[in-house]
This record gives structure tokens, C-alpha cells and sequence, in this order.
């Protein structure tokens, strides 16, 4: 069975600084799906930032990206520029693109981001 | 509707009483998921409709929970006999199922159950 990890369960930035947020996971499979969600205290999860297995390149959204590296079966996500909207709880998940399996996300424990103005 | 509603936004009970969740996906949406976020947890999975295929109920703790989905749209889990365990947020996402598996989810607000 997938699991994902995260290992910090609390982090914190300063505004305007940068901050990466670790996730680890374990698959046999070699073809599958990563994300990173935010949820705020509204409790919505919100999409982040996706990626898959398939592409070496590691996926960009603005001031997010990540470093994706599959040997090592690790995931980051880097915060650029931080900015006070951006504390949250992040969640790291996987998803199987096997044919067949539900498509059902699995998720880590969440580390909760703290920027300090 | 614009995004995923889910009603109640909160709801304490008492122990032993039953209680329903429900949900109410994106039209259009045919796939609709049920997750569990325990105080201090990740997000649990619970349930899985697709359309009109048999929903993966493989995530269910026990079985004092079942869901249904009527229509293709609306769900509601049902919680009988609630325990104190089951204190949670209840989160429910939909999305389009498009052949590929990294479509985007879209998740409602979620229903804060309290047992007392």
C-alpha cells in the first residue's frame, strides 16, 4: 500500500522569504500522480500545485514549485516571496494512474505554515 | 451550484445517536468522494462514486457508516450509533472524471461533527 509522509508538523517564514515544505513517499508503482492542497482555516482544500510521475520536469505555479525526485521517492514544495494568505495547512498526496484502481487520494499528516509579518 | 456544498457546516450530537452528512458535488461532476480529518490526522478516505458503477466502500471504518449517492448527485453518510471516535471533520470533493487519474478535486467546506 501507498503511504505519504510528512515530517514536520509545523513550520514557520517570514514574509517575503522562501520556505520548503518536505513530503516522502513510498509506491511500488512507477506511474502515478502528486499534489500538494492548501487548506486554510476555512477548512476548503485547495489545489496547489500537481505533478506527474511520468515528467522529469518539476511543476511551477507562480511563486510555487517543486522538487520532485522520483528515485528518492521525495516531493518538496518551495514557497517563494511568502505572503500572509499563504498560512495554512499544506497537504502532500499521491494518486495511482493505474487503470483500475480508485482514484482515491492519499494523504500525509499536513505540516501547518505559520509567516511571521 | 458554484463549488461543492456541504450541510451541516457543524453538528454536535450525543453519543449513540445517528447522524447524516450530506453533500452536494458540482453538476456534472460524476466522481464524488468522501474523506475523514481527524483533530492532528491527514485527510482518511472513506467512500468512492463513480457514476453509475459500485462505490468503493473499502475506506469505511465500520459499518455503522454508509453512504449513498442519489441521482448521480447529492450524497449523504450516515453515521448510526455515533461513538466519540467519530468526532471529525467530514470532507466531501467531487471532480470530472476525464480518462486520466491527476484531474483536479474540488472539495466543499466540510461538516465538523462533535460527539458529546
Amino acid at each position: 500500500a501507498q503511504t505519504v509522509t510528512q515530517s514536520q508538523p509545523e513550520m514557520s517564514v517570514q514574509e517575503a522569504e522562501t520556505v520548503t515544505l518536505s513530503c516522502t513517499y513510498d509506491t511500488s508503482e512507477s506511474d502515478y500522480y502528486l499534489f500538494w492542497y492548501k487548506q486554510p482555516p476555512s477548512r476548503q482544500m485547495i489545489l496547489v500545485i500537481r505533478q506527474e510521475a511520468y515528467k522529469q520536469q518539476n511543476a511551477t505555479e507562480n511563486r510555487f514549485s517543486v522538487n520532485f525526485q522520483k528515485a528518492a521517492k521525495s516531493f518538496s514544495l518551495k514557497i517563494s516571496d511568502s505572503q500572509l494568505g499563504d498560512a495554512a495547512m499544506y497537504f502532500c498526496a499521491y494518486r495511482s494512474a493505474w487503470g483500475g484502481a480508485t482514484n482515491k487520494l492519499i494523504f500525509g499528516t499536513g505540516t501547518l505554515l505559520a509567516v511571521q509579518p | 451550484g458554484a463549488g461543492v456544498s456541504q450541510s451541516p457546516s457543524n453538528k454536535v450530537t450525543e453519543k449513540g445517536k445517528d447522524v447524516e452528512l450530506r453533500c452536494d458535488p458540482i453538476s456534472g461532476h460524476t466522481a464524488l468522494y468522501w474523506y475523514r480529518q481527524s483533530l492532528g490526522q491527514g485527510l482518511e478516505f472513506l467512500i468512492y462514486f463513480q457514476g453509475n458503477s459500485a462505490p468503493d466502500k473499502s475506506g469505511l471504518p465500520s459499518d455503522r457508516f454508509s453512504a449513498e449517492r442519489t441521482g448521480g448527485s447529492v450524497s449523504t453518510l450516515t453515521i448510526q450509533r455515533t461513538q466519540q471516535e467519530d468526532s471529525a471533520v467530514y470532507l466531501c470533493a467531487s471532480s470530472i472524471i476525464t480518462g486520466g487519474r491527476g484531474e483536479k478535486l474540488f472539495f466543499g467546506s466540510g461538516t465538523q461533527l462533535s460527539v458529546l
